[in-house]
């Protein structure tokens, strides 16, 4: 069964501190995509990166950084330097290329609230 | 390029009463999903519309419904409403290839008394 896992439910660090977002999955696809969304007090999901299950490259943007690891199935996000701005639920999402329907569902983890103070 | 768009963004209605909810996708986009957060459930999809079709439901009740148009407009109606239907409702879109990424609209706020 398909399932995404955010064990941190709440973070808090103070600016300029590094922070990383746990996420860990599981699928019995050879085959899957996941993703990285910041959903801000608005309220919109904010894409933020796509990866895919062939790519084990470590990416980074900005200062933003990815370590996706298929041994341990995890796919952390860590920021560096945090700022207030960057407060929001991130969650991370699992989505399978070759379900039963063929379709897009993304399978959502229950998010962690960061919150960074000055 | 516009984003997705979202009407009305908030609602209030009461148990009973049926909803229609409005989502515009991004220009070119084929799919448009639609996923309901609340706090103990957290995100969970609701349905995927492609081509007008319905390609895929989640394991929601028929009391929620939807539809899409031939500009790819899609709609979602909630009937019967229950107290446990406020939610926030965001819709997706993508270009429809499984596993494109999907960019979600504002969402739609209901609250049902």
């Amino acid at each position: 069964a398909q399932k995404v896992t955010q064990a941190q439910t709440e973070i808090s660090v103070v600016e300029k501190e590094d922070v990383t977002l746990d996420c860990v999955y599981e699928t019995r696809d050879t085959t899957y995509y996941l993703f990285w969304y910041k959903q801000p007090p608005s309220g919109e999901l904010v894409f933020l990166i796509r990866r895919n299950s062939f790519d084990e490259q470590n990416e980074i943007s900005g200062r933003y950084s990815w370590n996706f690891q298929k041994s341990t199935s995890s796919f952390n996000f860590t920021i560096t330097a945090s700022q207030v701005v960057d407060s929001a639920v991130y969650f991370c999402a699992l989505s399978e290329a070759w379900g039963p329907y063929n379709t897009d569902k993304l399978i959502f983890g229950t998010g962690t609230r960061l919150q960074v103070f000055p | 390029k516009a984003g997705v768009t979202q009407t009305p963004r908030y609602l209030i209605k009461t148990r009973g009463q049926q909803v229609t909810l409005s989502c515009s996708p991004i220009s070119g986009h084929r799919s448009v999903s639609w996923y309901q957060q609340t706090p103990g459930q957290g995100l969970q999809f609701l349905f995927e519309y492609f081509s007008e079709t319905q390609r895929n439901k989640g394991n929601f009740p028929g009391r929620f419904s939807g539809r899409q148009f031939s500009n790819s407009r899609s709609e979602m109606n909630v009937s019967t409403l229950e107290l446990g239907d406020s939610a926030l409702y965001l819709c997706a879109s993508s270009l429809g290839q499984p596993t494109d990424t999907q960019y979600f609209g504002p969402g739609t706020r209901l609250t049902v008394l």
